[in-house]
Formats: structure tokens, sequence, C-alpha cells
């Protein structure tokens, strides 16, 4: 059974960046067939999209995010991480990884499906 | 960027019955739409993609319909452990941005 945990600080620093790892477990990292993710969910709001990366190291950011966003995957840690720089108190937020599945379009070439298996998320607080 | 409206933002049905759940795109994204299902404390769960096939596990009483702009999940007879919040999310492959819908929450009547 696939499994996928974040871990990393739960409390940043007004400016500083927030950095999560995600552990993937039961499963490769390496997969063909899938992209992985990172969503968060500010308390008693929605989800918002953060970004996506394939194990080949392809990124795709939200754009709103994008200028504070890095995503980066280790294949040999079967990890793949989120930095967001320059955060605010609007960061504060339930940080959840997830898998998303890989489709193709003949016309537009491969693109990032459904997420079918979420970690548990992690409460990340942003407060001097 | 691609808008998902949900509504109601809140529904009471009773146990037993039948719920439906609307969520509209501001534009069209194909059957490139999930619906997911989150309760209190917990993360998302999967339940719908392609706008109409259940996930992995998924009882049959949930089906998704539609395609376009105008998507629906219908719970056709409301279990106990049904009653959550519940999220459209639309994956369009272009422009490449990956959008929720603000949530339908669903309450015990």
């Amino acid at each position: 059974q696939l499994q996928l945990q974040e871990s990393g600080p739960g409390l940043v620093k007004p400016s500083e960046t927030l950095s999560l790892t995600c552990t993937v477990s039961g499963g490769s990292i390496s997969s063909s067939s899938y992209y992985w993710g990172w969503i968060r969910q500010p308390p008693g709001k929605g989800l918002e999209w953060i970004g996506s990366i394939y194990y080949s190291g392809s990124t795709y950011y939200n754009p709103s995010l994008k200028s504070r966003v890095t995503i980066s995957v280790d294949t040999s840690k079967n990890q793949f991480s989120l930095k967001l720089s320059s955060v605010t108190a609007a960061d504060t937020a339930v940080y959840y990884c997830a898998r998303a599945c890989r489709g193709y379009d003949i016309l537009t070439g491969y693109y990032i499906r459904e997420f079918d298996y979420w970690g548990q998320g992690t409460l990340v607080t942003v407060s001097s | 960027e691609i808008v998902m409206t949900q509504s109601p933002a809140t529904l009471s049905v009773s146990p037993g019955e039948r719920a439906t759940l609307s969520c509209r795109a501001s534009q069209s994204v194909s059957s490139n739409l999930a619906w997911y299902q989150q309760k209190p404390g917990q993360a998302p769960r999967l339940l719908i993609y392609g706008a109409s096939t259940r996930a992995t596990g998924i009882p049959a009483r949930f089906s998704g319909s539609g395609s376009g702009t105008e998507f629906t999940l219908t719970i056709s007879s409301l279990q106990s452990e049904d009653f959550a919040v519940y999220y459209c999310q639309q994956y369009n492959n272009w422009p490449l941005m990956y959008t929720f819908g603000q949530g339908t929450k669903l309450e015990i009547k």
C-alpha cells in the first residue's frame, strides 16, 4: 500500500523559507506513471495546488506562487521536497503531499491528472 | 485561470436520501474533473476522476456526471459516513494550472 508522509518544521518565522519533505513508501517515486505534488489548505479554507514534479525533475508550479516555490526530487531516497520562500502569515496552512496520475493527450502530450494518494498533512504556522 | 464554483456551499440532507452537488467551471475542462471527500482532520480522498469514473474502493452510491463546464456528484442514499466536505478539481491540461472548487459541506438534516 502506497504511503506518503510529510515532515518538516511546524513553525516558521515571517520572511524565512518553509521547507518540507515527503517520503514515499510502498512504491517507487521513479515510476513513469505518476507525478508528485504539494497542495495546501489554510485553516478552515479550501485546497490550493502549489506545484508538482516528475521523477526526472520536471516541475510545474501554481503561477501565483511560482516566484517563491521550488520543488525537488531525490529518487535515491524516494523523497520529494518543497521550499517556499519569503513566507508570511498567509502561508499558514496544512501542507499535503500527494501522488498524481499521469495522463496523455494526443494534441498536447502528458499532463497531471487527479491526486489519488495523499499524505496525512502537516500544519505549518508562520509566526514570529 | 479556470475558476471552479461549487453549489450549494452547504447542503442539509437526511440519511438515506439522495444528495446532489454541483460544480461549474469558468471555461471548458472537458472531462478532466475529479471529486474529493474530506472529513475533519483528514486528508482529501479521491472519489471520482474523469468526471464519472469511481476511484478504487469507492462505493457505487457515489456517481459523477457532466462534461465541459457543468458537473454533478450524486450520492444515491446517504450513509452516516458520507457527511463531509466535497471538493471538485479541474486538471485540464492546458493552461497548466490545477484548481479546486471552494467546497460543499454536506451536513445531516
